[in-house]
């Protein structure tokens, strides 16, 4: 089955800076990748998606961009805040067969203000 | 449009004794998710169900089942409890296919003593 491997586990920016987290894929029949975004006592809310025929993806400061030769993909924040403050889950859905949606195991960013 | 909403929000019960959680899903979407969140394990799909029929289903045993009603409501039960079962339990909503955005809803935290 598909397996979603997220990198860093953590990450603390200062306000204003960017944030870069990073996910690889294992089944090249995915097509699907969202982004979660995860507050303290919250279910898991959708900040930005993109599928296997789009390279990138933007959303103010929020960027995806996917690359299935290599079959990692990636969230860019600019300018953070204080409130960007979150864990933040790479998940994506196999084409093949099933579609159940494989998360990474998260990461914990931290905005230092 | 009201978002996912699961009952109950948080649930004490007691090795052996059985479980049954709620999901009222967004008005319109027809399919619902299930997902597990642990600390060590993170995201796992348990099943999706659409249209009252179970589409897909991930590695649970089968003391994890669920069902879904003609309005899209869904309901899961575990049966003879484990401590290990202590999670947080999400239901995701979709218009259509599990390719598509999923909504989460807020969780019932379940906890087995």
């Amino acid at each position: 089955g598909e397996n979603v491997e997220q990198h860093p586990s953590t990450l603390s920016v200062q306000e204003g800076d960017s944030a870069v987290i990073k996910c690889t894929y294992s089944d090249s029949a995915s097509n699907y990748f969202p982004w979660y975004k995860q507050e303290l006592g919250k279910g898991p809310q959708l900040i930005i998606d993109i599928r296997s025929n789009v390279g990138e993806k933007k959303d103010q400061r929020i960027a995806v961009t996917l690359n299935k030769t290599a079959k990692h993909f990636s969230l860019h924040i600019t300018e953070t805040q204080p409130e960007d403050s979150a864990v933040y889950f790479c998940a994506a859905v196999s084409g093949a067969g099933s579609y159940q949606l494989t998360f990474g195991k998260g990461t914990k960013l931290s905005v230092i203000p | 449009k009201a978002g996912v909403t699961q009952t109950p929000r948080y649930l004490i019960k007691t090795r052996g004794q059985q479980v049954t959680l709620s999901c009222s899903p967004i008005s319109g979407h027809r399919s619902v998710s299930w997902y597990q969140q642990t600390p060590g394990q993170g995201l796992q799909f348990l099943f999706e169900y659409f249209s009252e029929t179970q589409r897909n289903k991930g590695n649970f045993p089968g003391r994890f089942s669920g069902r879904q009603f003609s309005n899209s409501r869904s309901e899961m039960n575990v049966s003879t409890l484990e401590l290990g079962d202590s999670a947080l339990y999400l239901c995701a909503s979709s218009p259509e296919s599990l390719g598509n955005e999923q909504f989460f809803g807020p969780g019932t935290r379940l906890t087995v003593l």
